[in-house]
């Protein structure tokens, strides 16, 4: 069966430090991958999906990046995080684009 | 425009049934989603509908869809605690473009 895994679970940050969230899937091959931030407990910002290894896009111009190294993994970068940047983020994945789930996610706050 | 609307709060008593409404804008959407997202966790894929069909039921879940008025629900059959959550409608369109999401509605049940 499929699982996708997110690490760190928590992270507590301060401002202008770098920032590297990871998320794998197993079980599948050649997913769609996404992130998304949800902010305050509530809607989700789309922010990176991938539909293959190095195809990345972006939905929301910002000081975040996303790379696809390999074809199960996906990760979610920052040069420097803002204040801005706290939140919770999900990692999801999808193979048809028909059903998509969602990782555990990662609890970011910046200080 | 792409946009999917929901109602942010709804409070009900356990026992009774819980109807949570979605609109959504765009025609050509052609599956909508019900997930779960109990606190600090990610998002649970309910359901799914198909967009040339009315209704869907599983178990004590009903999905009504109204492609005339864009406008899907989500039916919960004697309402326990445990469906205590925020839920989120979501469209897609064709191919692999990413899911909408709305805001989600907050369900409380009161015991």
């Amino acid at each position: 069966s499929q699982t996708i895994h997110q690490w760190p679970a928590t992270l507590v940050q301060p401002v202008g430090s770098p920032l590297s969230l990871e998320c794998t899937v197993e079980g599948t091959s050649n997913p769609n991958l996404y992130w998304y931030r949800q902010a305050a407990g509530r809607g989700l910002q789309l922010l990176f999906y991938s539909v293959g290894i190095g195809q990345i896009s972006s939905e929301v111009p910002q000081n975040l990046s996303a790379s696809r190294p390999q074809d199960r993994q996906f990760i979610l970068s920052s040069k420097k995080l803002l204040l801005s940047d706290s939140g919770f983020y999900l990692c999801a994945w999808s193979v048809d684009g028909r059903e998509q789930f969602f990782g555990p996610g990662t609890r970011l706050t910046v200080l | 425009g792409e946009d999917v609307e929901q109602s942010l709060f709804l409070s009900v008593r356990e026992g009774d049934s819980s109807v949570i409404n979605c609109t959504y804008t765009d025609s050509s959407s052609t599956y909508l989603y019900w997930y779960k997202q109990e606190p600090g966790a990610g998002l649970q894929l309910l359901t799914y509908i198909f967009s040339n069909m009315d209704m869907k039921q599983d178990q004590r879940l009903t999905v009504l869809l109204n492609k005339k008025d864009k406008h899907l629900s989500l039916r919960i059959a004697d309402t326990q605690t445990g469906d205590s959550a925020i839920y989120f409608c979501a469209e897609r369109y064709s191919g692999n473009t990413p899911l909408v999401f709305g805001k989600g509605t907050r369900l409380s049940v009161i015991a």
